[in-house]
């Protein structure tokens, strides 16, 4: 099974600060990676797809980036609804894996 | 309006059984690949199963293997669960979600709001 490696798994910063999460796989992906995006009490919520699609809606401060094995979300300025928990996710394989959450909250 | 309805959720004993399902609407049921995805409480995302569009093929995580079955209905537009042999370590909140695309690759492009299994004596 391909081990997904994300980190931090907590991130303290403040609205407007630039905000990079990275994801490790242990083997290569290619390019099928998803990040989503989950709030409390909520589902989670694709926000990029293929590594760097950008999902129909999502607001265009979010990218992400990478191929293989190292891939990263950023943010290019934080915004008071992105505080929030993100996942990454690889979907080259059977069985699908999560990363372990990393979440973004209020320095 | 693409919307996923998860239902069948509740409290079961350890070893009890569980069915699952989850009622699509709004999209063309059988081009989509389907997953189960679960979050234990206060934990991450599990992936927990998926299943093609034609239904012919399957895949589960190691975790459950042997004790939970991922099945759909095309004519009725809905996915389902079976649990059997359940655990306290299957305590979770059960999420259906449709990948992204028709491809072979896909991530999950809509989710439900979750139906929740509670495995305890």
């Amino acid at each position: 099974d391909i081990q997904m490696t994300q980190s931090p798994s907590t991130l303290s910063a403040s609205v407007g600060d630039r905000v990079t999460i990275t994801c490790r796989a242990s083997q290569s992906l290619v390019g099928w990676l998803a990040w989503y995006q989950q709030k409390p009490g909520k589902a989670p919520k694709l926000l990029i797809d293929k590594a760097s699609t950008l999902e129909s809606g999502v607001p265009s401060r979010f990218s992400g980036s990478g191929y293989a094995t190292e891939f990263t979300l950023t943010i290019s300025s934080l915004q008071p609804d992105d505080f929030a928990t993100y996942f990454c996710q690889q979907y080259n394989s059977y069985p699908f894996t999560f990363g372990g959450g990393t979440k973004v909250e209020t320095k | 309006e693409v919307q996923l309805l998860e239902s069948g959720g509740g409290l079961v004993q350890p070893g009890g059984s569980l069915r699952l399902s989850c009622a699509a609407s709004g999209f063309t049921f059988n081009t989509y690949a389907m997953s189960w995805v679960r979050q234990a409480p206060g934990k991450g995302l599990e992936w927990v199963s998926g299943i093609t569009g034609s239904g012919r093929s399957t895949y589960v995580a190691d975790s459950v293997k042997g004790r939970f079955t991922i099945s759909r209905d095309n004519s009725n537009n809905t996915l389902y669960l079976e649990m059997n042999s359940l655990r306290a370590e299957d305590t979770a909140l059960y999420y259906c979600a449709k990948a992204a695309s028709t491809g072979s690759y896909y991530g999950m492009g809509v989710w439900g709001q979750g139906t929740t299994v509670t495995v305890s004596s």
